[in-house]
């Protein structure tokens, strides 16, 4: 069965903070990607990876920077955070076997 | 750039009342297509997906979508929609012969009354 793992389902940072948001599959899939969710703004793709260390942005860079140092680890981490970061953050791989991207459960990040 | 509306934001309806859900997407070229669904307090996951022969395609739960390339639409149908479809819903779209990058619709939020 298919698992993707977020360390946080909610998190609380202060603005400055350095945050970092772990991402885990079990899968052994080679793309893996971080998006947004905001209301209203539906799923905006922050970063993407095909591979270890190789990372491209996405729709939304601005602020945000990730690591995948190992296949099954894809970090997103936002250098200073700012209020307008709170967010949903979901996690998601793909599969080229049955065409899907799966996602993990989220983590919701407020920036007070 | 390619881009993925939904238009409707928010749909009402009553149980065993008919859903569609538009998608379209300004794409010219070859797509694959996608519906997820996010139901409350859980992660996403996919309902149905088209990326070739018959337009029509079924997926999970009764739900349908039905791939029109003239429209550039790829709609979502259910006969008779339950209570427990309550959720937010996704589409997305995926240029062939890419990588697996999605672009994602702003979502419909589905509340079904009893």
């Amino acid at each position: 069965d298919v698992k993707v793992t977020q360390s946080s389902r909610y998190l609380v940072k202060r603005t400055g903070e350095k945050v970092f948001l772990e991402c885990v599959q079990d899968m052994d899939h080679e793309n893996m990607f971080w998006y947004r969710q905001d209301p209203g703004l539906g799923l905006r793709l922050i970063y993407f990876s095909y591979d270890v260390k190789m990372k491209e942005k996405g729709d939304i860079p601005e602020g945000y920077s990730v690591s995948r140092e190992k296949k099954e680890r894809f970090s997103l981490i936002l250098e200073s955070a700012s209020t307008n970061q709170t967010s949903m953050y979901l996690c998601a791989t793909w599969t080229g076997i049955s065409y899907e991207q799966y996602f993990g459960p989220g983590t919701r990040l407020t920036v007070t | 750039a390619q881009s993925v509306s939904q238009h409707n934001h928010h749909v009402i309806l009553s149980e065993a009342a008919s859903l569609e859900l538009g998608c379209n997407y300004s794409y010219g070229g070859t797509v694959n297509l996608f519906w997820y669904v996010q139901y409350p307090g859980q992660h996403l996951q996919l309902l149905l997906k088209y990326f070739s022969g018959d337009p029509l395609v079924k997926g999970i739960k009764g739900f349908e979508a039905e791939f029109i390339k003239s429209k550039f639409s790829f709609n979502l149908r259910k006969p008779s929609v339950q209570w427990s479809d309550t959720a937010e819903y996704f589409c997305a779209v995926k240029r062939a012969g890419t990588a697996s990058k999605l672009t994602f619709g702003t979502g419909t939020r589905l509340q079904v009354t009893l």
